[in-house]
């Protein structure tokens, strides 16, 4: 599976939009990018992810950009309850294994 | 909808004792099923994974084991846990190739 390489940390006021960009240079064609996040001592929670098209759900956006090579994840108005850390992750259609990274701790302040 | 229970939610053994965490999946049928351990301050490792009753694939060699004695259920086992097993165990479970996994809210196990 494709390496991500993400930013350490970042801060996002209540209400703004949070843009949490993630690297994968490497990627291959069969290979999606997920995002899940963990906030302390629970188990990741699975937010959303996409082939080569922009996707949306209720929780976030999904922005790949052509190449591939690059994403970003969007939380359009983010609230004291997006504190976590944030993993973005490649993985090829056809394998199961997840592989995550240390992520972005995103902390969103009032 | 499916909702997926792991217990206990935390655990304190001394070294050498036996180990048994189990995990189960309701509201699907015939999932992949997935144990995780997260070590202080680091990203999730796989352990195991099952794609069915009875079938268990490793993914790191170590004292632990793993079955899955029915469609919904996937246990962790070990027989002499070390020093080096604490962690934060999950467990996840998906329905399709092209599914996200989905995870449990996992055993906290600190072992002295």
């Amino acid at each position: 599976d494709a390496k991500t390489t993400q930013p350490t940390s970042m801060d996002c006021a209540e209400g703004r939009a949070a843009n949490l960009p993630c690297n994968h240079s490497t990627i291959s064609g069969n290979e999606y990018v997920y995002w899940y996040r963990q906030i302390h001592s629970q188990g990741p929670q699975y937010i959303i992810h996409g082939l080569k098209n922009n996707e949306t759900n209720e929780m976030a956006s999904l922005i790949i950009t052509e190449d591939r090579k690059s994403s970003t994840l969007i939380l359009p108005h983010a609230t004291l309850r997006d504190t976590a850390v944030y993993y973005c992750i490649v993985r090829a259609f056809n394998t199961d294994k997840l592989i995550f990274g240390t992520g972005t701790r995103l902390q969103v302040f009032p | 909808s499916q909702t997926i229970h792991q217990w206990p939610a935390t655990l304190v053994q001394p070294v050498g004792s036996p180990l048994s965490l189990e995990c189960t999946v309701e509201g699907t049928s015939n999932p992949n099923l997935y144990w995780y351990r997260q070590a202080a301050g680091r990203g999730l490792q796989l352990l195991f994974y099952s794609v069915g009753i009875g079938q268990i694939s490793s993914e790191v060699p170590q004292n632990l084991s793993a079955s899955r004695p029915q469609d919904r259920q996937f246990i962790l086992s070990s027989k002499k846990l070390l020093l080096s097993d604490s962690g934060f165990y999950l467990c996840a479970w998906k329905e399709g190739a092209d599914q996200p996994q989905h995870f449990g809210d996992g055993t906290r196990l600190s072992i002295l």
